[in-house]
């Protein structure tokens, strides 16, 4: 059965740091992979996502996540997190180019502190 | 990417009511999907809202609890019915465009408080 793993419930960076997210994957095929942004009180927002070809993907904001098939992996990264990042985070996985039926990750909660 | 409306916003409920809310895209698009986030909870498939036919459930939702419309390419609704307080949710919609079919796009969500 699919399964999406987002090991950090809530992480605390400080403004400027860098950022990694991580996301576990279990899927027999390679799947397709994405990362969402839900800020507050809003829906969720495609940061980036991966169905082939280079494994480093460029989203929007300034956010990057790397496909890593030996380690079932697609963890979010930024190198340098502003305050307007903070927001709840979702990996999800999908069968197929149609994203029908996302599986959706539980969430990494995001604080900056100043 | 299309832009997605959703009514209403949030509503505070009384059990044994239903409410429905509706989902409008400003472009058509290929498939519609209603998802539910409890709280602190990551988000659920309901169901795939087709356009002219029955809506496809997923396991553990019912149509007769969660009835759903898509009349068109460009909008639908989802009723929950009989609400009790487990319904308290957010309620989210989503789309795959026309041409972009390998992306789905979230509406702003449905706060959905029964009491």
């Amino acid at each position: 059965a699919q399964s999406v793993t987002q090991p950090d419930i809530h992480i605390t960076v400080s403004e400027g740091a860098s950022l990694e997210l991580r996301c576990n994957y279990s899927y027999g095929a390679t799947p397709y992979l994405f990362w969402y942004v839900q800020s507050p009180g809003q829906g969720l927002q495609l940061l980036l996502k991966y169905f082939s070809g280079d494994t480093l993907v460029q989203g929007i904001k300034g956010f990057e996540a790397e496909f890593k098939r030996s380690q079932s992996s697609f963890n979010l990264r930024k190198p340098s997190v502003h305050w307007s990042d903070a927001a709840e985070y979702f990996c999800a996985v999908g069968y197929f180019a149609g994203a029908n039926n996302l599986f959706f990750g539980t969430g990494t909660r995001l604080t900056v502190i100043p | 990417s299309a832009v997605i409306s959703q009514k209403p916003s949030r509503d505070i409920c009384q059990r044994g009511t239903s409410l429905t809310i509706q989902c409008q895209v400003d472009s058509q698009v290929t498939m519609m999907f209603w998802y539910r986030q409890q709280p602190g909870q990551s988000l659920t498939l309901i169901a795939t809202a087709n356009q002219g036919s029955e809506a496809t459930y997923e396991s553990g939702f019912v149509i007769d609890k969660f009835p759903i419309s898509r009349p068109n390419l460009t909008f639908s609704t989802l009723t929950v019915s009989n609400m009790s307080p487990e319904d308290s949710s957010i309620y989210l919609c989503s789309v795959v465009g026309l041409f972009k079919t390998s992306e789905q796009y979230f509406g702003p969500g449905t706060r959905l408080t029964v009491t």
